[in-house]
């Protein structure tokens, strides 16, 4: 079945660091891939998405490009700002009997330091 | 976008017994979802709720265990029934609702979860 795979957290930076946040996935068919973000104490927001190869999503200075080739959506940010601390999700939706189901990743806690 | 709200927010419970969570959004959806997100883990989908049909449970979860109604297009339920301590988890619903002005399709919506704790 569909599944995807996320780098292992806990990650921890000093503000303004880059942020790459591994992504790949297994599929059949082509499915529309997705990063959410949960902040300490609240629910789940999309922050990103790609619905087709080469795509890129981008939103509050993060993107991710969906590339086929190798599978992978990883998550990118150039400078990251201690409101960035959250945890990270990465994943993909597969159309099954009408409805958009959504498998997860295992989520990366992300850490910036001041 | 929906807007979801769940009620309770927390809970702790005794074995045994059983919650019914609540799940209302401020728009007509037609497709809700339940998912569990157990301590540390990532979320998984328990059940798919469209009004007007029984709903679809994925594997490993069973109606006898989380018992879900759909009686109109912004609001469902969720029961955790006969609770065990491994049922300690946050509940969260979500929706499929159109995207935002301007992006293509169909996103979905997640609400607060509710978080609960079972002794």
């Amino acid at each position: 079945g569909n599944s995807v795979t996320q780098m292992e957290g806990p990650v921890t930076l000093s503000e303004e660091a880059f942020l790459t946040i591994n992504c790949t996935y297994t599929a059949t068919g082509y499915p529309s891939l997705f990063w959410y973000v949960q902040y300490p104490g609240e629910g789940l927001q999309l922050l990103l998405k790609a619905t087709k190869a080469d795509d890129k999503g981008s939103n509050k200075g993060f993107e991710a490009t969906y590339r086929k080739e190798t599978t992978s959506f990883h998550l990118e940010k150039g400078s990251v700002q201690v409101s960035d601390s959250a945890v990270y999700f990465c994943a993909l939706s597969d159309f099954i009997q009408g409805a958009q189901k959504l498998v997860f990743g295992q989520g990366t806690r992300l850490t910036i330091n001041p | 976008s929906a807007v979801i709200s769940q009620k309770p927010s927390r809970d702790i419970c005794q074995r045994g017994t059983s919650l019914t969570i609540q799940c209302q959004v401020d728009s007509q959806v037609t497709m809700m979802f339940w998912y569990r997100q157990q301590p540390g883990q990532s979320l998984t989908l328990i059940a798919t709720a469209n009004q007007g049909s029984e709903a679809t449970y994925e594997s490993g979860f069973v109606i006898d265990k989380f018992p879900i109604s759909r009686p109109n297009l912004t609001f469902s339920t969720l029961t955790v029934s006969n609770m065990s301590p491994e049922d300690s988890s946050i509940y969260l619903c979500s929706v499929e609702d159109r995207a935002p002005w301007g992006a293509w399709g169909y996103e979905q919506y997640f609400g607060p979860g509710t978080r609960l704790t079972v002794t």
